[in-house]
């Protein structure tokens, strides 16, 4: 499977703990984003990555999110201290974007769905 | 900032019936436009794109989407429905400056009757 790959899929946490989740791009891609997806709501920007450069970060991102690339392939998402309200669908995406040319499409993973007890 | 709005939050329509879903944006220029479908619990699949150039686009399901820039729309259609297209459907909407990232509508249900 080429597709971008999620892990895990799901994840059940007490609040208060620690979760990470990673994301496998497609090969070759050169951009990674993450999204968060909230019952009867479309996705919401996180972040962003170009290789190993994380170039924005949304105002929903607070300080207990981190997300990483290190080496421009795969990704993790980290969050602190999970709160209830931190429940949702986190959505991983890549795409290629040649230098010079803007119109390309993501592609998305699965998913990790993630519940705050 | 660009926002989507998706004004039907949930259509049901019968099998072997038309559909149209409305998707309309908010943006200072000619954005890139995207139609997302999603099963439940299930990721985000590319159902087509508007880039430039014809207005009229064709993607995979039997789906096109007509893009209407004096109505600021982008519609999602289909000539006949099958069951198997009952899912979450989601417009977005990216700048044509750069790469980064797309805004989503809510999305709308479908639900396909018999």
């Amino acid at each position: 499977d080429t597709g971008v790959s999620q892990d895990p899929r799901h994840k059940i946490t007490k609040r208060g703990q620690n979760v990470t989740f990673r994301c496998d791009p497609i090969s070759e891609h050169n951009r990674l984003y993450w999204y968060r997806q909230t019952l009867g709501q479309g996705p919401e920007f996180l972040t962003y990555f170009q290789n190993e450069a994380q170039l924005e970060k949304s105002r929903l991102l607070s300080d207990r999110f981190s997300a990483e690339r290190p080496k421009g392939s795969f990704s993790t998402l980290e969050i602190q201290r999970t709160e209830q309200g931190d429940s949702a669908m986190y959505l991983c995406a890549s795409s290629l974007i040649p230098r010079g040319q803007l119109n390309t499409e993501a592609f998305f993973g699965q998913g990790t769905r993630l519940t705050v007890v | 900032a660009q926002s989507v709005t998706q004004p039907d939050i949930h259509i049901t329509v019968s099998e072997g019936a038309s559909l149209e879903l409305r998707c309309n944006y908010s943006y200072g220029a000619t954005p890139y436009l995207f139609w997302y479908v999603q099963s439940p619990g299930q990721g985000l699949q590319l159902l087509l794109k508007y880039f430039s150039g014809d207005t009229l686009v064709q993607g995979i399901k039997g789906f096109e989407a007509e893009f209407k820039r004096s109505q600021s729309s982008f519609n999602l259609r289909k000539p006949s429905v099958h069951w198997s297209d009952a899912a979450e459907y989601f417009c977005a909407v990216r700048p044509n400056t750069n790469a980064g990232k797309s805004t989503f509508g809510d999305g709308t249900t479908l639900t396909v009757k018999p």
